[in-house]
């Protein structure tokens, strides 16, 4: 079974440049998860979506940050315009609608931005 | 305060030494319980749940205390490839909302 893909894998940006991140998710698995990793913490998540409703965006800087999944398979998320804070790895993961807190999140390998 | 609370380590051990994670969680409407290992520049997987009356899978026991709101891991007989960040995850509920420690980091010695 083909795992969750994610591109590119590294990116380098200016500050106030725009960048752009896709995500596309293990077949069939109905929600879809951005989380930011900064060096040395936990991944925190920005945004959740099943099918293509937005469940839970309350982390999402939505003043820079935006996204999307427009047919309920991929998603791509976009930053608009960059501070060098947002340097992180950006990950993606999705898992099956299944019984409330049973279902495990499977993530994709990241995309590391540096913001320079 | 966090909402998952983790000692970052690391924790240098050598081979076939025992080691303890623990890990306290503040939100008391926490549905369920998880370790996530990483490692190194890759992404999070899971290890195992945690459930009240404590699991075991090979060498890793993992054990859950609602009343004080902790979480612990034990790993046994330590090898070189567990060496690695091992993450607390808390799911909120309703939502699969996962909230993730810090990480622990391990590192066994030859």
């Amino acid at each position: 079974e083909a795992g969750v893909a994610q591109s590119p894998r590294y990116k380098i940006i200016e500050k106030r440049q725009s960048v752009a991140f896709w995500c596309n998710p293990i077949s069939g698995h109905a929600t879809l998860y951005w989380y930011q990793q900064i060096l040395g913490q936990g991944p925190k998540l920005l945004i959740q979506f099943q099918n293509n409703g937005v469940v839970d965006d309350s982390q999402l800087p939505k003043d820079r940050f935006s996204a999307e999944r427009l047919k309920g398979v991929d998603s791509t998320l976009k930053i608009q315009p960059a501070k060098l804070e947002d340097s992180a790895v950006y990950l993606c993961a999705s898992s099956p609608v299944g019984r409330q807190g049973e279902y495990e999140q499977y993530f994709g390998p990241g995309t590391r931005l540096t913001v320079t | 305060r966090k909402e998952v609370e983790q000692d970052p380590g690391p924790f240098n051990v050598p081979e076939g030494a025992t080691v303890a994670f623990n890990c306290t969680y503040s939100n008391s409407a926490s549905q369920s319980f998880f370790w996530y290992r990483q490692d190194c520049r890759k992404e999070p997987k899971l290890l195992m749940s945690v459930y009240s009356s404590g699991n075991e899978d090979g060498r890793f026991t993992a054990q859950l205390n609602r009343a004080s709101q902790y979480i612990s891991l034990l790993i046994r007989d330590s090898k070189l490839s567990d060496s690695a960040t091992y993450l607390c995850v808390v799911n909120r509920g309703a939502t699969n909302k996962l909230i993730f420690g810090t990480g622990t980091l391990l590192a066994v010695q030859p």
